[in-house]
């Protein structure tokens, strides 16, 4: 399967707690995005690389989240003390930038990973 | 008010009926606009992408965009049981923030056999 993967699908955790989850997109992508959905809603931005550049972090990014995406490969997403609102399913898309004229590109997403903080 | 708006449904038609669902939006800059289906507790599947005003088919899926009333729409033909699912509009403006994609709430879809 050569989609984007995220890891691990499902994560439960106690309040206060740190959580990383790691998505891996399509190989050729140049672009990679992490989105959150809350139940019942549609997903939500949080922040965007192109290559291993992070250009831009939603307002919903708070101090509590950092992603990384060393050498433009997979990236990660850390969430350090955890609070209950942090709750949701967290999706990674990746897209491939192929004009470099920063035209919109189709989003793929992965499966996603489904945070509970107990 | 939201960006972007998007009836939440549940949308329910008999197995065969044309299945008709839509958006409307206030952001005059965007310029792209995408259909994704998402069943429960899966990520979304890119349906249709469109650039601008107009009409696009694939197979049983036909997408309009009316820039001029900001308002997308999707068509599914022969719907079958296994279009049930939530489908979710999205859309973006060209050029800078990366064409992040902001999207409706989705409306969740039943096709009854």
């Amino acid at each position: 399967d050569t989609g984007v993967s995220q890891d691990p699908r499902h994560k439960i955790t106690k309040r206060g707690q740190n959580v990383t989850f790691r998505c891996d997109p399509i190989s050729e992508h140049n672009r990679l995005y992490w989105y959150r959905q809350t139940l019942g809603q549609g997903p939500e931005f949080l922040t965007y690389f192109q290559n291993e550049a992070q250009l831009e972090k939603s307002r919903l990014l708070s101090d509590r989240f950092s992603a990384e995406r060393p050498k433009g490969s997979f990236s990660t997403l850390e969430i350090q003390r955890t609070e209950q609102g942090d709750s949701a399913m967290y999706l990674c898309a990746s897209s491939l930038d192929y004009l470099g004229q920063g035209s919109s590109d189709e989003q793929f997403f992965g499966p996603g990973t489904r945070l509970t903080v107990l | 008010q939201k960006e972007v708006e998007q009836d939440p449904g549940p949308l329910s038609v008999p197995e065969g009926a044309i299945v008709s669902l839509n958006c409307t939006y206030s952001n005059s800059a965007f310029q792209y606009f995408m259909w994704y289906r998402q069943y429960s507790r899966k990520g979304p599947e890119l349906l249709m992408y469109t650039y601008s005003s107009g009409n696009k088919e694939d197979g049983r899926f036909t997408a309009q965009v009316d820039k001029s009333s900001k308002y997308i729409s999707l068509f599914i033909r022969d719907s079958q049981p296994s279009d049930s699912a939530t489908y979710l509009c999205a859309m973006s403006a060209a050029g800078a923030a990366g064409n992040k994609l902001t999207f409706g709430g989705g409306t969740r879809v039943l096709v009854k056999p």
